[in-house]
C-alpha cells in the first residue's frame, strides 16, 4: 500500500520555466490538497479537492493551478515559476474532510 | 482568517526531561489535530481532539483540547532521541473545511 506518492522528488527551475507536481493516492481517499512548508512559515494550504470534480483556493493560490484528473490523481501546476516558489511541497489526502492527513513524501523545488 | 499559534518555536531537551507544546486559536475550533515531522520528512497525523476539554494518551504522550477549544496542547513524558522532529497542531474551524496548521515546535533531544 503505498499511500501517497508524490514526483519529481527534487526538481531544479529556472525563472519562467513550467511544470506540473504529481500527486496519486491508493487509499480512495475523497480529498487531497496541495501545502508548501517554507522555514518558520509552517504549512500553508494552496489549493485543496474536496471530492472528484472540485477544486477550491486555499491560503496562498496565486501563481499555481490544479487538476483533479481522477479521484487518484491531483496535479499542481507552475505556470511560471518564481523564485518566491523555492519550497518544500507536500500533497494529502483523507477519506473524509474533518479525518487527518495522510501526506506524501514531499517534493523539494528550487527555482533560480 | 482563523490563525493558530505555537509555543515555543523551538526546544532542547536532555533525554529523560518532558516537553510540552501549546497551540492558541484566534477562533473557536471544530477540532484540532496533531502531527509530527522527523527531520527532512513529511507530517504524519498523530491524534484528533473534537470534544471540548478533551485528554487522549498514546504511550509517553499525552494530548489535551482546551474547555473552550481555543487552544490544546501536547505533552512528552520522558523523552527519547526518536522523540526528535517537528510537532504542529492543526485547527479547523467550525465555519470551514480545511485545515490551519500552527508553525510547529522543533524539539531536540539531546541524549
Amino acid at each position: 500500500n503505498a499511500g501517497v506518492t508524490q514526483t519529481p522528488k527534487f526538481q531544479v527551475l529556472k525563472t519562467g520555466q513550467s511544470m506540473t507536481l504529481q500527486c496519486a493516492q491508493d487509499m480512495n481517499h475523497n480529498s487531497m490538497y496541495w501545502y508548501r512548508q517554507d522555514p518558520g512559515m509552517g504549512l500553508r494550504l494552496i489549493y485543496y479537492s474536496a471530492s472528484e470534480g472540485t477544486t477550491d483556493k486555499g491560503e496562498v493560490p496565486n501563481g499555481y493551478n490544479v487538476s483533479r484528473l481522477n479521484k487518484r490523481e491531483f496535479s499542481l501546476r507552475l505556470e511560471s515559476a518564481a523564485p518566491s516558489q523555492t519550497s518544500v511541497y507536500f500533497c494529502a489526502s483523507n477519506l473524509h474532510q474533518e479525518d487527518g492527513y495522510t501526506f506524501g513524501s514531499g517534493t523539494r523545488l528550487t527555482v533560480v | 482568517g482563523q490563525q493558530v499559534m505555537q509555543i515555543p518555536q523551538y526546544q532542547h531537551v536532555q533525554e529523560g526531561e518532558d516537553f510540552t507544546t501549546y497551540c492558541n486559536s484566534s477562533t473557536t475550533l471544530s477540532n484540532i489535530q496533531w502531527y509530527k515531522q522527523r527531520p527532512g520528512g513529511h507530517p504524519v497525523f498523530l491524534i484528533q481532539l473534537v470534544k471540548s476539554g478533551e485528554v487522549k494518551k498514546q504511550k509517553r504522550l499525552t494530548f489535551q483540547f482546551g474547555e473552550a477549544k481555543k487552544n490544546s496542547s501536547l505533552h512528552i513524558t520522558a523523552t527519547q532521541t526518536t522523540d526528535v522532529g517537528t510537532y504542529f497542531c492543526a485547527g479547523r474551524d467550525s465555519g470551514y473545511s480545511t485545515l490551519t496548521f500552527g508553525k510547529g515546535t522543533m524539539l531536540l533531544v539531546s541524549p
